[in-house]
């Protein structure tokens, strides 16, 4: 099955910890996302990558790494200079949009809580 | 920078009713315009979307429509049913900025039975 995959489901952290969130797709496609989603709010997006060993930073970057060695693979550090870092999310993948925009495909999620 | 507003913010409706979702966007560039459906505890899935250049589309019971001319876009679900409750989610897109979407806040949608 092609798909989008984020692992683990549910994620505990102490604080001052840092943690890496897992994303992986099989949909060979060129672009991938973060987002982060809060209660009541719309999803945020944290960084994203058009190309393989390129990304820019979204509108809620601080707090955040990422890294895209492999087309197949982007995956999320929430370092402990996050001040706020409990949340829901999400990983998105796309084909590379040309001047359209193109169908955004979403992962399960993870969710992530700061004990 | 794109801003996006969703109404309502909770939407109760009998089954066999319709329901109406409406957004606005704030950047005329925009020029593409999903809709998702989250399921609890799931990832977004797409249900329907729109591009600048046409005025509505329609898919079974779900349709989408565009106003260029006063930025915002609505979608409509027709005889609504039990497992349409969710929560859904406009965006809007400037592909100029590469392919960034903007969300709305979203819209818990409740049909009861």
């Amino acid at each position: 099955d092609g798909g989008i995959t984020q692992s683990p489901k549910y994620l505990f952290r102490k604080e001052g910890q840092n943690v890496t969130l897992s994303c992986e797709q099989n949909l060979n496609h060129d672009a991938m996302y973060w987002y982060r989603q809060d209660p009541g709010q719309g999803l945020r997006l944290i960084y994203y990558s058009q190309i393989v060993n390129d990304f820019q930073k979204g509108d809620i970057a601080e707090g955040y790494s990422v890294s895209r060695e492999k087309k197949e693979s982007f995956p999320l550090t929430v370092t402990s200079a996050q001040k706020n870092p409990t949340a829901f999310y999400l990983c998105a993948s796309s084909v590379t949009p040309g001047l359209t925009g193109s169908e955004q495909f979403f992962g399960p999620g993870t969710r992530l809580t700061v004990l | 920078g794109e801003n996006v507003e969703q109404h309502p913010s909770t939407l109760s409706v009998q089954e066999g009713d319709s329901a109406v979702i409406k957004c606005t966007y704030s950047d005329s560039a925009s020029n593409y315009f999903p809709w998702y459906k989250q399921e609890l505890g799931k990832g977004p899935q797409l249900i329907i979307d729109i591009r600048s250049n046409v005025g509505e589309k329609k898919d079974q019971r779900i349709a989408v429509t565009l106003n260029k001319t006063a930025k915002h876009f609505s979608l409509h679900i027709t005889e609504t049913q039990p497992e349409d409750s969710a929560v859904y989610f406009c965006a809007a897109l400037v592909a100029e900025y590469g392919n960034k979407l903007v969300f709305g806040a979203g819209t818990i949608l409740r049909v009861k039975s």
